[in-house]
């Protein structure tokens, strides 16, 4: 069955520390990755995605991540974080066979504390 | 920039009340999706339309419908209200399958709806 998997919950992190959010999916096809965010009280905002090429993606905000086909990742980095950082994290997945549809992982919550 | 519009942010019904909610979007966009998002289980997708009059069920469809009569509108309807409803409920829209360019959705700032 496909899924997507976000191992962590909640991600606690100083300012200016580096954070890596964690998303892994489950498919037989080719699949498109995207990163949304989600500030307090607010939709989701883009924040990058994957559909082709470069395995490297750069987002906004600072933000990128790499998509690794043989572990089925699509981890979300950051080399150093801003309050304005804290927000809700979802990871989002696409499957060739259906592209108008997302799957989204539960959600990482991450908090940046002073 | 893609401008998704749901008509309320924040609602309060009582139980065995009809809701509507109404979105909007201005990218011409052909498909449209209604979610719900609850602590810990992400965004479950309710109903999805690819077009005019076209419908799709999706995750949890149970206690919904949808309606879209024009393109750039797509309405969510609680039948029969239940507590077990009150959610954060987030509209969508993205290019058809024939955009690979693009793929992403398009959210509403979402509404939180009550149900007492």
């Amino acid at each position: 069955a496909q899924s997507v998997t976000q191992l962590d919950s909640q991600v606690p992190v100083f300012e200016e520390a580096p954070v890596e959010l964690r998303c892994n999916y489950s498919s037989s096809v080719s699949v498109y990755l995207f990163w949304y965010v989600q500030y307090p009280n607010q939709g989701l905002q883009l924040l990058l995605k994957y559909l082709s090429g470069s395995t490297l993606v750069k987002g906004i905000n600072g933000f990128e991540a790499e998509f690794n086909k043989s572990q089925t990742s699509f981890h979300l980095r950051k080399p150093s974080v801003h309050i304005s950082d804290t927000a809700e994290y979802f990871c989002a997945v696409s499957f060739s066979y259906n592209t108008d549809k997302l799957i989204f992982g539960t959600g990482t919550r991450l908090q940046v504390f002073p | 920039d893609v401008k998704v519009t749901q008509s309320s942010r924040y609602l309060v019904k009582r139980t065995g009340e009809k809701v509507f909610l109404e979105c909007v979007q201005d990218m011409d966009h052909e498909n449209m999706f209604w979610y719900r998002q609850d602590p810990g289980l992400g965004l479950r997708l309710i109903y999805f339309s690819y077009d005019v009059k076209m419908k799709e069920k999706g995750d949890i469809p149970e206690g919904y419908s949808v309606s879209r009569e024009k393109k750039e509108r797509f309405s969510l309807i609680l039948e029969s209200a239940s507590t077990n409803q009150t959610s954060m409920y987030l509209c969508a829209s993205s290019f058809g399958e024939g955009a690979r360019l693009s793929l992403a959705q398009h959210f509403g700032d979402g509404t939180r709806l009550s149900i007492l």
